[in-house]
């Protein structure tokens, strides 16, 4: 896909525990976004990134924070998993944001589950 | 209301049908309009855009705009179990040079031999 990667592939984690889910991509894109998925409930944002050292908030962003240090990896953390948060994980990178360089490169995808 | 609505099936067809994805979309703004295909338990993969009212042909696939009816739709000829699949459509406006797109929930095809 493009040469994004994540890491873990699988989690288990308890309630209030915490993690690091790491994206990289190998292709010097330029945008980065974590999406989840939920069944019945589509993609939905929750950060994403336009540039080295730059984050902002996407539609679902409560309970999660991300850091972009370097261009080629976007980490997405958890602080204190909830149960809420049980999920699949994907990250997507892009060239740009501008038209003539739209399409999402998606990575293999994380499955978290909170117990 | 969502964005984008999109049914999430399944919808399940005998191998060799024609077959219709759609959504709908409530953001005038929107220019850019795709479809994804996912597979089971993989990330999403772009398998057509198009950022005008009309047709677009690629193959078997043929994809669909209604601007002025806020509609847009996937068509898939002759297809195929291996056709099974997920897609979402996803579709942007053009603001202040970014692109962040909104995604349907997806519709779940199964093509069955």
């Amino acid at each position: 896909n493009a040469g994004v990667t994540q890491t873990p592939k699988f989690r288990v984690l308890k309630t209030g525990q915490s993690m690091t889910l790491l994206c990289a991509q190998d292709t010097n894109h330029e945008y980065m976004y974590w999406y989840r998925q939920d069944p019945g409930m589509g993609l939905r944002l929750i950060h994403y990134s336009v540039g080295e050292g730059t984050t902002a908030k996407g539609e679902v962003p409560d309970g999660y924070n991300v850091s972009r240090l370097k261009k080629q990896n976007f980490l997405l953390g958890l602080e204190s998993a909830a149960p809420s948060q049980t999920s699949v994980y994907f990250c997507a990178s892009s060239q740009d944001g501008l038209a003539d360089d739209y399409e999402q490169y998606f990575g293999p995808g994380t499955r978290l589950t909170v117990t | 209301q969502k964005e984008v609505e999109q049914d999430p099936g399944p919808l399940s067809v005998p191998e060799g049908a024609i077959v219709s994805l759609n959504c709908t979309y409530s953001n005038s703004a929107f220019q850019y309009f795709m479809w994804y295909r996912q597979y089971s338990r993989k990330g999403p993969e772009l398998l057509m855009y198009t950022y005008s009212s009309g047709n677009k042909e690629d193959g078997r696939f043929t994809a669909q705009v209604d601007k002025s009816s806020k509609y847009i739709s996937l068509f898939i000829r002759d297809s195929q179990p291996s056709d099974s699949a997920t897609y979402l459509c996803a579709m942007s406006p053009l603001s202040g040079g970014s692109y962040i797109p909104t995604f349907g929930r997806g519709t779940s095809l199964i093509v069955h031999p």
